[in-house]
């Protein structure tokens, strides 16, 4: 198994730019969400999906849209990239959103520069 | 929403010393798992430990869920050990929660 994987590893965008953060896994796992981790801080959820056609939005969504049309894809869109949203982008998977195992598994993160 | 938070928020070793890392949550939790992120940035997986004790190599973690507290235990330190412990729960039906980190230096 590839476990969770993520495209691009790096990107510098400029102001007002859009892209797409790509995060895919192959372990069959129903939940997946969308974390950012800024220098010093720990992680804060922005989107996150518990099936395929069911997105949601956690802590931080201002600015980012989500879709989940299959079970191993999560993209994450930037629609108009703005400096604050320079950060580490993490993806993670697990089975399903609680209860029996239930382990979270992170993919490598992206890290963006907005410029 | 739970909180969880951890201790100390920074801790400097020499190499070879043993550490205890905490992390205290304020309810009731499905799951609990600890992370361990590298100078890399890498977050990789440590343990699964809802409840009960586990051990891998150098590493050991306890988690009583009645009092609402884990521990993760690191022995013999090295310098690889560096970087930030998290611990995230998961209280069933809503998402993992974070907390803070502790930030771990082992000097040669």
């Amino acid at each position: 198994n590839a476990g969770v994987t993520q495209t691009p590893k790096f990107q510098v965008l400029k102001t007002g730019q859009s892209m797409t953060l790509q995060c895919a896994q192959d372990m069959n796992h129903e939940y997946m969400s969308w974390y950012r981790q800024d220098p010093g801080m720990g992680l804060r959820l922005i989107h996150y999906s518990v099936g395929a056609g069911i997105t949601d939005q956690g802590e931080v969504p201002n600015g980012y849209n989500v879709s989940r049309s299959t079970t191993e894809d999560f993209p994450l869109r930037l629609l108009s990239a703005a400096p604050s949203q320079t950060s580490v982008y993490f993806c993670a998977s697990s089975y399903s959103r609680g209860g029996g195992q239930n382990e979270q598994y992170f993919g490598p993160g992206t890290r963006l520069t907005v410029t | 929403g739970i909180q969880v938070e951890q201790s100390p928020p920074d801790l400097i070793l020499q190499e070879g010393a043993n550490s205890t890392l905490r992390c205290n949550f304020s309810d009731s939790v499905n799951n609990l798992q600890w992370f361990h992120q590298n100078p890399w940035g890498q977050l990789i997986n440590l343990f699964y430990i809802p409840s009960g004790t586990k051990q891998n190599g150098r590493l050991s973690a306890t988690t009583v869920a009645t009092e609402r507290y884990s521990l993760l235990y690191i022995s013999s330190s090295q310098t690889t050990d560096s970087g930030v412990y998290f611990c995230a729960v998961l209280r069933y039906g809503q998402n993992f929660v974070f907390g803070p980190g502790t930030r771990l230096s082992v000097l040669p």
